[in-house]
């Protein structure tokens, strides 16, 4: 079945920098987007971009845009997120999904499991 | 920006009650509209694609609808697994991007 496996917790202290993956399997990688949303502490969902896991093509949320770049690793279908100059209202639990569609689909499933980023001095 | 507007924030319902849960965008919008359902310490579930198609494995109990502005997702007669918050989203083809509502939380009465 298909899986998205993300890596465990982090904790940064201010200005410092996070990578985060998400491990995919399952299916064809190349065949579907990737997207990276947070979710803020007893918050919402928040989008921050999404990557072609077919060219490497990439859109950012303009809130993160120029502190996040996502990536692909086609060799072991894994999809990476890193932020940069964390701040403490990056302290939010990270998830990665993939268009449920090839071919640019409206929804997105699965979902990984979630990263928990804490910032904090 | 597009901003989408869900409502109620809070919906009490006893089991076995019809749930209607609206998503209001604030432009006219094609049909590009998912909702998904989130439980405690869960990711969010996908259960509505293209405003009305339901997803792999999801129960004909929910159903959504909806154009232009005004959206709904519908679930018929809750079930006690069914009490979660829900989340809109509208998706732009290109470039891609996503907009989420603020979620609507429905609780058991």
């Amino acid at each position: 079945q298909v899986q998205l496996v993300q890596s465990g917790p982090e904790v940064r202290k201010p200005g410092a920098s996070v990578k985060v993956s998400c491990k995919t399997s399952g299916y064809t990688f190349t065949s579907h987007g990737i997207t990276w949303v947070r979710q803020a502490p007893g918050q919402g969902l928040e989008w921050m971009g999404w990557i072609s896991a077919y060219n490497g093509d990439t859109h950012y949320a303009q809130k993160v845009r120029g502190r996040a770049t996502m990536s692909t690793d086609t060799s072991t279908n894994t999809a990476y997120l890193e932020l940069r100059r964390l701040r403490s209202d990056d302290t939010a639990i990270y998830y990665c999904a993939r268009e449920a569609h090839s071919g640019g689909s409206t929804g997105f499933d699965p979902w990984g499991q979630g990263t928990l980023v804490t910032v904090s001095s | 920006d597009i901003i989408l507007t869900q409502s109620p924030a809070t919906l009490s319902l006893s089991p076995g009650k019809r749930a209607t849960l609206s998503c209001r965008a604030s432009q006219s919008l094609p049909n590009s509209f998912a909702w998904y359902q989130q439980k405690p310490g869960q990711p969010p579930r996908l259960l509505i694609y293209d405003a009305s198609s339901r997803a792999t494995g999801i129960p004909a109990r929910f159903s959504g609808s909806g154009s232009g502005t005004d959206f709904t997702l519908t679930i018929s007669s809750l079930e006690p697994e069914d009490f979660a918050v829900y989340y809109c989203q509208y998706r732009t083809k290109w470039p891609p991007a996503l907009t989420f509502g603020g979620g609507t939380k429905v609780e058991i009465k």
